[in-house]
Protein backbone atom coordinates (compact mmCIF):
# COMPACT_ATOMS: atom_id res chain seq x y z
CA UNK A 1 0.00 0.00 0.00
CA UNK A 2 1.11 3.62 -0.49
CA UNK A 3 2.71 5.37 2.02
CA UNK A 4 0.41 8.93 1.26
CA UNK A 5 -3.49 7.53 0.56
CA UNK A 6 -5.41 9.44 -2.23
CA UNK A 7 -9.23 8.23 -3.17
CA UNK A 8 -8.92 6.23 -6.08
CA UNK A 9 -11.23 7.93 -8.13
CA UNK A 10 -13.37 10.67 -8.32
CA UNK A 11 -16.01 12.11 -10.80
CA UNK A 12 -17.30 15.73 -11.74
CA UNK A 13 -19.51 17.27 -14.07
CA UNK A 14 -17.83 19.95 -16.34
CA UNK A 15 -17.57 23.19 -14.44
CA UNK A 16 -17.98 21.95 -11.06
CA UNK A 17 -15.12 21.98 -8.53
CA UNK A 18 -13.21 18.85 -7.38
CA UNK A 19 -11.05 18.39 -4.56
CA UNK A 20 -8.47 15.17 -4.04
CA UNK A 21 -7.44 14.64 -0.83
CA UNK A 22 -4.07 13.24 0.17
CA UNK A 23 -3.20 12.04 3.43
CA UNK A 24 0.26 11.24 5.19
CA UNK A 25 1.59 11.18 8.42
CA UNK A 26 4.06 13.16 11.00
CA UNK A 27 6.79 11.53 8.84
CA UNK A 28 6.61 13.19 5.80
CA UNK A 29 3.65 16.21 5.15
CA UNK A 30 3.41 16.43 8.98
CA UNK A 31 7.32 16.77 8.83
CA UNK A 32 6.91 19.95 7.41
CA UNK A 33 7.98 18.79 3.57
CA UNK A 34 6.47 19.90 0.69
CA UNK A 35 3.68 18.07 -1.36
CA UNK A 36 3.50 18.03 -5.23
CA UNK A 37 1.19 16.93 -7.32
CA UNK A 38 1.31 15.25 -10.90
CA UNK A 39 -1.25 14.76 -13.44
CA UNK A 40 -0.89 11.56 -15.74
CA UNK A 41 -2.79 10.84 -18.74
CA UNK A 42 -3.43 7.16 -20.27
CA UNK A 43 0.34 6.03 -21.73
CA UNK A 44 2.50 9.04 -20.98
CA UNK A 45 4.81 10.18 -18.58
CA UNK A 46 3.39 11.75 -15.15
CA UNK A 47 4.04 15.62 -15.69
CA UNK A 48 4.77 18.08 -12.44
CA UNK A 49 1.23 20.05 -12.01
CA UNK A 50 2.13 21.45 -8.58
CA UNK A 51 5.54 21.91 -6.27
CA UNK A 52 5.58 22.59 -2.63
CA UNK A 53 2.03 23.12 -1.86
CA UNK A 54 0.78 25.64 -3.92
CA UNK A 55 2.85 26.59 -6.44
CA UNK A 56 2.19 25.89 -10.27
CA UNK A 57 5.30 25.31 -12.76
CA UNK A 58 5.33 27.04 -16.10
CA UNK A 59 2.21 26.33 -18.15
CA UNK A 60 0.03 24.86 -15.82
CA UNK A 61 -3.44 25.92 -15.90
CA UNK A 62 -4.48 28.40 -12.74
CA UNK A 63 -7.74 26.25 -12.34
CA UNK A 64 -5.40 23.97 -10.43
CA UNK A 65 -4.36 24.93 -7.22
CA UNK A 66 -3.20 22.99 -3.92
CA UNK A 67 -3.43 23.34 -0.19
CA UNK A 68 -1.74 21.44 2.90
CA UNK A 69 -2.78 21.35 6.33
CA UNK A 70 -1.28 19.44 8.93
CA UNK A 71 -0.65 16.14 7.90
CA UNK A 72 -3.14 16.37 4.68
CA UNK A 73 -2.82 17.98 1.14
CA UNK A 74 -5.64 18.85 -1.71
CA UNK A 75 -5.58 19.44 -5.09
CA UNK A 76 -8.40 21.28 -6.27
CA UNK A 77 -9.57 21.62 -9.63
CA UNK A 78 -11.86 24.47 -10.57
CA UNK A 79 -13.83 24.58 -13.34
CA UNK A 80 -13.46 21.17 -14.34
CA UNK A 81 -12.70 20.87 -18.26
CA UNK A 82 -12.92 17.30 -20.13
CA UNK A 83 -9.38 17.72 -20.79
CA UNK A 84 -9.14 17.42 -17.28
CA UNK A 85 -9.72 13.35 -16.82
CA UNK A 86 -6.69 12.05 -16.37
CA UNK A 87 -4.50 10.02 -13.17
CA UNK A 88 -3.29 12.56 -10.21
CA UNK A 89 -1.19 11.89 -7.53
CA UNK A 90 0.53 13.17 -4.58
CA UNK A 91 4.36 13.11 -3.35
CA UNK A 92 6.16 14.08 -0.88
CA UNK A 93 9.59 12.92 1.12
CA UNK A 94 9.59 10.85 4.54
CA UNK A 95 12.11 11.26 7.23
CA UNK A 96 11.79 7.67 8.42
CA UNK A 97 11.74 5.70 4.88
CA UNK A 98 14.57 7.94 3.78
CA UNK A 99 13.00 7.82 0.72
CA UNK A 100 10.21 9.93 -1.63
CA UNK A 101 6.77 8.80 -1.20
CA UNK A 102 3.95 8.53 -3.58
CA UNK A 103 -0.09 8.53 -3.24
CA UNK A 104 -1.44 5.33 -5.00
CA UNK A 105 -2.94 8.06 -7.20
CA UNK A 106 -6.74 9.35 -7.98
CA UNK A 107 -8.30 8.74 -11.65
CA UNK A 108 -10.33 11.66 -12.06
CA UNK A 109 -13.65 11.58 -14.47
CA UNK A 110 -15.75 13.97 -16.43
CA UNK A 111 -19.02 13.33 -16.49
CA UNK B 1 13.84 21.60 -24.14
CA UNK B 2 14.31 19.27 -21.33
CA UNK B 3 14.64 15.73 -23.06
CA UNK B 4 15.23 12.68 -20.71
CA UNK B 5 15.28 9.58 -23.21
CA UNK B 6 15.30 5.85 -21.48
CA UNK B 7 16.23 2.85 -23.09
CA UNK B 8 17.51 -0.59 -22.39
CA UNK B 9 14.38 -2.25 -21.52
CA UNK B 10 13.02 -5.13 -22.74
CA UNK B 11 11.87 -8.48 -21.80
CA UNK B 12 14.38 -10.83 -19.58
CA UNK B 13 13.97 -13.91 -17.34
CA UNK B 14 13.96 -14.06 -13.15
CA UNK B 15 17.15 -14.15 -12.24
CA UNK B 16 18.54 -11.83 -15.41
CA UNK B 17 19.79 -8.71 -15.59
CA UNK B 18 18.97 -5.19 -17.54
CA UNK B 19 20.26 -2.30 -17.51
CA UNK B 20 18.65 0.74 -18.10
CA UNK B 21 20.06 4.28 -19.65
CA UNK B 22 18.44 7.82 -19.61
CA UNK B 23 19.97 10.63 -21.86
CA UNK B 24 19.67 14.07 -20.75
CA UNK B 25 19.46 17.09 -22.79
CA UNK B 26 18.15 20.60 -22.55
CA UNK B 27 19.67 21.54 -19.51
CA UNK B 28 22.72 21.68 -17.33
CA UNK B 29 23.14 17.54 -16.69
CA UNK B 30 26.05 17.62 -13.92
CA UNK B 31 24.95 19.72 -11.27
CA UNK B 32 21.02 17.72 -11.17
CA UNK B 33 20.00 15.32 -8.42
CA UNK B 34 18.48 12.52 -10.90
CA UNK B 35 16.05 9.73 -9.89
CA UNK B 36 14.49 6.76 -11.08
CA UNK B 37 11.12 5.58 -10.56
CA UNK B 38 8.78 3.19 -11.55
CA UNK B 39 4.94 2.29 -12.30
CA UNK B 40 3.67 -1.40 -12.51
CA UNK B 41 1.40 -2.04 -15.15
CA UNK B 42 -2.41 -0.54 -14.23
CA UNK B 43 -0.53 0.72 -10.95
CA UNK B 44 0.70 3.63 -8.74
CA UNK B 45 4.35 5.26 -8.91
CA UNK B 46 7.43 4.07 -6.96
CA UNK B 47 10.39 5.67 -6.42
CA UNK B 48 13.31 3.15 -6.61
CA UNK B 49 16.89 5.09 -6.96
CA UNK B 50 18.49 8.97 -6.55
CA UNK B 51 21.99 10.16 -7.03
CA UNK B 52 23.55 13.40 -6.47
CA UNK B 53 26.11 15.20 -8.29
CA UNK B 54 29.11 13.75 -8.27
CA UNK B 55 27.65 10.52 -7.58
CA UNK B 56 28.80 11.05 -4.46
CA UNK B 57 25.36 10.20 -2.52
CA UNK B 58 23.02 7.44 -3.80
CA UNK B 59 19.82 6.22 -2.37
CA UNK B 60 17.43 2.91 -2.90
CA UNK B 61 13.91 2.05 -2.39
CA UNK B 62 14.04 -1.36 0.09
CA UNK B 63 12.48 -3.22 -2.97
CA UNK B 64 15.61 -2.67 -4.86
CA UNK B 65 18.00 -1.74 -2.16
CA UNK B 66 21.13 -5.25 -2.91
CA UNK B 67 19.94 -5.73 -6.17
CA UNK B 68 19.96 -2.21 -8.27
CA UNK B 69 22.56 -0.07 -8.56
CA UNK B 70 22.39 3.47 -9.87
CA UNK B 71 25.31 5.52 -11.59
CA UNK B 72 25.76 8.57 -13.80
CA UNK B 73 28.31 9.63 -16.45
CA UNK B 74 28.07 13.50 -16.61
CA UNK B 75 30.38 13.07 -19.93
CA UNK B 76 27.92 11.77 -22.00
CA UNK B 77 24.47 13.62 -20.34
CA UNK B 78 23.56 9.99 -18.40
CA UNK B 79 21.82 7.82 -15.73
CA UNK B 80 21.85 4.25 -15.26
CA UNK B 81 20.11 1.64 -13.68
CA UNK B 82 22.02 -1.86 -13.40
CA UNK B 83 19.19 -4.03 -12.52
CA UNK B 84 20.22 -7.45 -11.41
CA UNK B 85 18.54 -10.69 -10.18
CA UNK B 86 15.08 -9.45 -11.36
CA UNK B 87 11.75 -10.67 -10.05
CA UNK B 88 8.40 -10.57 -11.15
CA UNK B 89 7.12 -8.24 -9.16
CA UNK B 90 9.82 -5.66 -11.03
CA UNK B 91 7.80 -5.87 -14.33
CA UNK B 92 6.82 -1.92 -14.42
CA UNK B 93 7.63 1.38 -17.17
CA UNK B 94 10.78 2.92 -14.98
CA UNK B 95 11.21 6.34 -15.49
CA UNK B 96 14.06 8.49 -15.20
CA UNK B 97 13.25 11.93 -14.14
CA UNK B 98 15.00 14.98 -12.92
CA UNK B 99 15.28 16.92 -9.53
CA UNK B 100 16.32 19.98 -8.63
CA UNK B 101 19.14 20.57 -5.69
CA UNK B 102 17.35 21.57 -2.54
CA UNK B 103 13.84 20.52 -3.81
CA UNK B 104 11.74 17.43 -3.08
CA UNK B 105 10.01 17.24 -6.15
CA UNK B 106 10.63 15.74 -9.98
CA UNK B 107 10.48 18.53 -12.22
CA UNK B 108 11.18 16.64 -15.42
CA UNK B 109 10.46 13.21 -16.69
CA UNK B 110 11.59 10.60 -19.35
CA UNK B 111 8.66 9.17 -21.66
CA UNK B 112 9.71 5.77 -19.58
CA UNK B 113 10.51 2.14 -21.06
CA UNK B 114 8.84 -1.14 -20.10
CA UNK B 115 10.72 -3.69 -18.19
CA UNK B 116 8.96 -7.09 -18.46
CA UNK B 117 10.40 -10.09 -16.35
CA UNK B 118 8.47 -13.58 -16.99
CA UNK B 119 9.65 -16.78 -17.50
Amino acid sequence: HSVLTQPPSLSGAPGQRVTISCTGSSSNIGAGWGVHWYQQFPGTAPKLLIYDNNNRPSGAPDRFSGSKSGTSASLAITGLQAEDEADYYCQSYDNSLSAWVFGGGTTVTVL
Amino acid sequence: EVQLLESGGGLVQPGESLRLSCAASGFTFSPSEMNWVRQGLGKGLEWISFISPGANTVYYADSVRGRFTISRDDAKNSVYLQMNSLRAEDTAIYYCARKIVGTTHFDYWGQGILVTVSS
